[in-house]
């Protein structure tokens, strides 16, 4: 059973107009979250971050917002950009002052076309 | 800092050889963590050392497969007797807050 969940295998979005990836989930004690982006052949780079405590973080072109009452979360680029295109995966961390280990939804692809 | 690195980058193996792969983090991380990812999936979490001590062990972590980190810093992981199943990317990462973990670029294990 995903506990982490992308529904959209794949997203395709004109460049300089808004990409939304969106991830639900169904654990209640998950209490981070985060966003990676990962490129062919690479491993995944870590790109954003939110906290339970929050609803939305923002960093440059990148920002993740967190429902808490939906568990779903979405993190939102603009303007997107053609190195946007890669695979973005969303994350979650089981407990508080865990070690941490992530669970992975299974990925959205993004493609951002000039 | 030169993050996360991983040796070697490609493997290729029969059935029933024993493979190892080395992970060196980033310098001041005292966190490590293996993860496997197969292709369509998101990586999917292996094991967990904090310093030399392994905490924490997945399910997906048979008796075949064995993770050390003698002195804290870097870690192996040895698959011993590989099986086709085991074909996957083998992934690193390192932290020192526990959540936001740093990967490096993988080791692409085919067995064949």
């Amino acid at each position: 059973d995903q506990q982490v969940k992308q529904n959209s295998p794949s997203l395709s979005v004109q460049e300089g107009r808004i990409s939304i990836l969106n991830c639900d989930y169904t654990n209640s004690m998950f209490d981070y979250f985060l966003w990676y982006k990962k490129y062919p052949a690479e491993g995944p780079t870590f790109l954003i971050s939110i906290s339970s405590i929050k609803d939305k973080n923002e960093d440059g072109r990148f920002t993740v917002f967190l429902n808490k009452s939906a568990k779903h979360l979405s993190l939102h680029i603009v303007p997107s950009q053609p190195g946007d295109s890669a695979v973005y995966f969303c994350a979650a961390s089981p407990r508080r002052g865990s070690q941490g280990n992530l669970i992975f939804g299974k990925g959205t692809k993004l493609s951002v076309k000039p | 800092d030169t993050g996360v690195s991983q040796d070697p980058r490609h493997k290729i193996t029969k059935r029933g050889q024993n493979v190892t792969f080395r992970c060196d983090p980033i310098s001041e991380h005292n966190r490590l963590y293996w993860y496997r990812q197969t292709l369509g999936q998101g990586p999917e979490f292996l094991t967990y050392f904090q310093n030399e001590a392994q905490l924490e062990k997945s399910r997906l972590l048979s008796d075949r497969f064995s993770a050390e980190r003698p002195k804290g810093s870097f870690s192996t992981l040895e698959i011993q007797r590989t099986e086709q199943g085991d074909s996957a990317m083998y992934l690193c990462a390192s932290s020192s807050t526990g959540h936001e973990q740093y990967f490096g670029p993988g080791t692409r294990l085919t067995v064949t």
